[in-house]
């Protein structure tokens, strides 16, 4: 149980251009859902917090106009690279947490892999 | 900034021995923690967690250690194998997660 799926897995675009990622809690209604972003050989950095049916919450330095985050449903969260550069180029990884559940585990993702070209 | 932190960015470990991988933190108030495993390309998989009010920890070939005083988090792995190979990380926060930097555990057949 509490698997967490991300879509694409890579993918790969042209400058300029906006890229959508979906991140879905597969056997489990997510209240929050966590964005991430890592760099080759570095820690994952929060990039913003998601609640459904609210507007997420970006960490200091995150381009909240660059970045577009939905969570419109329990199961589903999106995030869009708008414009994207070949500094965005990155591995993303979303976490959900359980609805109704007093557990702080947060449940990850495998990750999409951008690249920017 | 980041609130935890790493003692070594790399661990070379021969099979069948212990590892031990030390994390320090900062924050004197954090009251959960939990390491993770994350292997080439993947996201991170969840290996254990221990809450502020425990100092020790056991799972399946692992065992958390928590020091408080000196605020430092311990992961230690039994009997490693080459399946254990990865970057290992701590992390804090019952709602956000800080990551620590990482280490990296090769393990040598």
């Amino acid at each position: 149980g509490a698997v967490v799926s991300q879509h694409p897995s890579w993918v790969i675009c042209k400058s300029g251009t906006s890229v959508k990622i979906e991140c879905r809690s597969l056997d489990f209604q997510a209240t929050t859902m966590f964005w991430y972003r890592q760099f080759p050989k570095q820690s994952l950095m929060l990039m913003a917090t998601s609640n459904e049916g609210s507007k997420a919450t970006y960490e200091q330095g995150v381009e909240k106009d660059k970045f577009l985050i939905n969570h419109a449903s329990l199961t589903l969260s999106t995030l869009t690279v708008t414009s994207a550069h070949p500094e965005d180029s990155s591995f993303y990884i979303c976490s959900a947490r359980q609805r109704d559940v007093s557990s702080y585990e947060q449940y990850f993702g495998p990750g999409t892999r951008l690249t920017v070209t | 900034g980041e609130s935890v932190g790493l003692h070594l960015p790399t661990l070379s470990v021969q099979e069948g021995d212990n590892s031990i991988i030390n994390c320090a933190y900062s924050n004197s108030a954090s009251d959960y923690f939990i390491w993770y495993k994350q292997e080439s390309g993947k996201g991170p998989q969840f290996i254990i967690d221990i809450r502020s009010n425990m100092d020790k920890r056991q799972g399946q070939r692992v065992t958390v250690l928590l020091n408080k005083t000196v605020k430092h988090l311990s992961l230690q792995i039994a009997a490693t194998q080459p399946g254990d190979s990865a970057v290992y990380f701590c992390a804090e926060g019952d709602y956000k997660l800080s990551f620590g930097a990482g280490t990296t555990v090769t393990v040598r057949a």
